[in-house]
C-alpha cells in the first residue's frame, strides 16, 4: 500500500477522444510525475509536477498536458488520442522535486480503439 | 536510444539459490540508481537504490552493486524466495533531477 491512488483503473476510448486520469498523491507529497508504460517496456517519463508547476517533460507531445491541485491530487490529460497511447499510465509522487523514492500508484489501463 | 538497458528479459533460479538481476547504462551524466519491483496490477515498488559515490548498498536480503567504470549496476537477492517471483526494473537519474529513466525490465521466477 502506497498510499498513492489511481482513477480509473481501465479505461476503453475511441481514436480521436480525450481523456482524463487522475491521481491522488500521498499527503505532504509535494511533486508527482507521470509515466506511459507500454506493453514489455519500461515506464517511460511523461512529465513531473512541483507545487503546481511543470518541473520537467520528457518527449511526449503537447496533447499531453497535466494539472496538480493544492490538495495532493494531479490529473493526466491526452487530447486527440491515438492507438499508440494504448498503454499502463502510472503516476509517483515524492516529498520533493529529487525525490530519491517515489511512490507509485498501481496505475490506470488505457486501450484506445 | 535507450539509455537504460536491461538485457535478459527473464531469469529463473531455484528457492534459496542466488538471483542476480543486470543493468546497463550509457549516460554518464546518471549518478543515483534505483530499483523496483512490480508484481501484476500494481504498481512498481520502490526496492533499492544506490548512489554514484558508492560502490554496494545492502539491505537485508538485497544488494546493488555499482560498477562505473563499466556502466554496470547488478542486484543480487539471497536467498531467492518464491515470494520475489515479479518484474525488476533499473531506474537512473542525474542530480536535481526528479525524472527516472527506466530500463524494460527483467521477469525472475523462484522456483519452489
Amino acid at each position: 500500500e502506497t498510499g498513492v491512488t489511481q482513477s480509473p483503473t481501465h479505461l476503453i476510448k475511441t481514436r480521436g477522444q480525450q481523456v482524463t486520469l487522475r491521481c491522488s498523491s500521498q499527503s505532504g507529497h509535494n511533486t508527482v510525475s507521470w509515466y506511459q508504460q507500454a506493453l514489455g517496456q519500461g515506464p517511460q517519463f511523461i512529465f513531473q509536477y512541483y507545487r503546481e508547476e511543470e518541473n520537467g517533460r520528457g518527449n511526449f507531445p503537447p496533447r499531453f498536458s497535466g494539472l496538480q491541485f493544492p490538495n495532493y491530487s494531479s490529473e493526466l490529460n491526452v487530447n486527440a488520442l491515438e492507438l499508440d497511447d494504448s498503454a499502463l499510465y502510472l503516476c509517483a509522487s515524492s516529498l520533493d522535486r529529487v525525490g530519491t523514492e517515489a511512490f507509485f500508484g498501481q496505475g490506470t489501463r488505457l486501450t484506445v480503439v | 536510444d535507450q539509455q537504460v538497458k536491461q538485457n535478459s528479459p527473464s531469469l529463473s533460479v531455484q528457492e534459496g539459490r542466488i538471483s542476480i538481476l543486470n543493468c546497463d547504462y550509457t549516460n554518464s551524466m546518471f549518478d543515483y540508481f534505483l530499483w523496483y519491483k512490480k508484481y501484476p496490477a500494481e504498481g512498481p515498488t520502490f526496492l533499492i537504490s544506490i548512489s554514484s559515490i558508492k560502490d554496494k548498498n545492502e539491505d537485508g536480503r538485497f544488494t546493488v552493486f555499482l560498477n562505473k567504470s563499466a556502466k554496470h549496476l547488478s542486484l543480487h537477492i539471497v536467498p531467492s524466495q518464491p515470494g520475489d517471483s515479479a518484474v525488476y526494473f533499473c531506474a537512473a537519474r542525474w542530480a536535481n533531477a526528479g525524472k527516472s529513466t527506466f530500463g524494460d525490465g527483467t521477469t525472475l521466477t523462484v522456483k519452489p
